[in-house]
């Protein structure tokens, strides 16, 4: 099976660096992928990693490190805007399909 | 084109009600997903369909039917529902297979089972 863990919650000030943490365990993995979803909307696109590393792309960057079962989802420069929720998701492969599993999601607030 | 489209996008029914929800890509993906979200909770993964195939089935009732009837279209069938089905349906695709590529939501359909 899957295990895929964030926070529930995180607040931060506008204009301000947040990195939202996410660990799993999962038997085939292919891939992490973070998606924001605001309140009543579909769940956004923001990064995709498959190799260790940093990917970077305007103010969000998402890292992996694959042999600690490890990411995070850096904001920089916080807008109001973004607070969402941020969902953390893995693809898991086996031998026939792969299937793509979310996170419960982190909470994140943005205070002026 | 990058939109996956749903309807309707809001939906109430009765437990004996037979309704339909629908999902249209034309981004060429190959691969269409069903999500159940409830309120505060995650996307729970449905059902997957790969090249029209269905390859995933995440142990879902069978009062929930999917149908992919070409590349472009995926459908959800609904019968005989419980009010703890209500939630919003989302619907996914990704290009070239279930292996490649991030997932593209629908902007949902929200059902109400009364």
């Amino acid at each position: 099976g899957q295990n895929i863990d964030q926070p529930t919650e995180m607040t931060a000030t506008e204009g301000a660096i947040v990195q939202i943490n996410c660990t799993y365990q999962t038997s085939g993995f292919n891939g992490l992928f973070w998606y924001q979803q605001h309140a009543g909307e579909a769940p956004t696109f923001l990064s995709y990693n498959v190799l260790d590393g940093l990917e970077e792309k305007g103010r969000f960057s998402s890292f992996l490190s694959r042999s600690k079962g490890y990411s995070y989802l850096l904001l920089k420069e916080l807008q109001m805007k973004d607070s969402a929720s941020y969902l953390c998701a893995v693809r898991d492969w086996n031998s026939s399909a792969s299937k793509i599993i979310f996170g419960s999601g982190t909470r994140l607030s943005i205070r002026p | 084109d990058t939109e996956v489209t749903q309807t309707p996008k809001h939906l109430v029914m009765g437990m004996t009600n037979k309704k339909s929800l629908k999902c249209e890509q034309h981004m060429g993906h190959r691969a269409m997903y069903w999500y159940k979200q409830k309120a505060k909770k995650p996307p729970e993964l449905m059902f997957v369909y790969s090249y029209e195939k269905l390859s995933i089935n995440e142990s879902v009732p069978s009062r929930f039917s999917p149908e992919c009837p070409n590349s472009s279209l995926l459908n959800l069938h609904l019968h005989a529902l419980q009010p703890e089905d209500s939630a919003l349906y989302l619907c996914a695709s990704s290009r070239g297979g279930t292996s490649t590529g991030e997932l593209f939501f629908g902007e949902g359909s929200r059902l109400t089972v009364l």
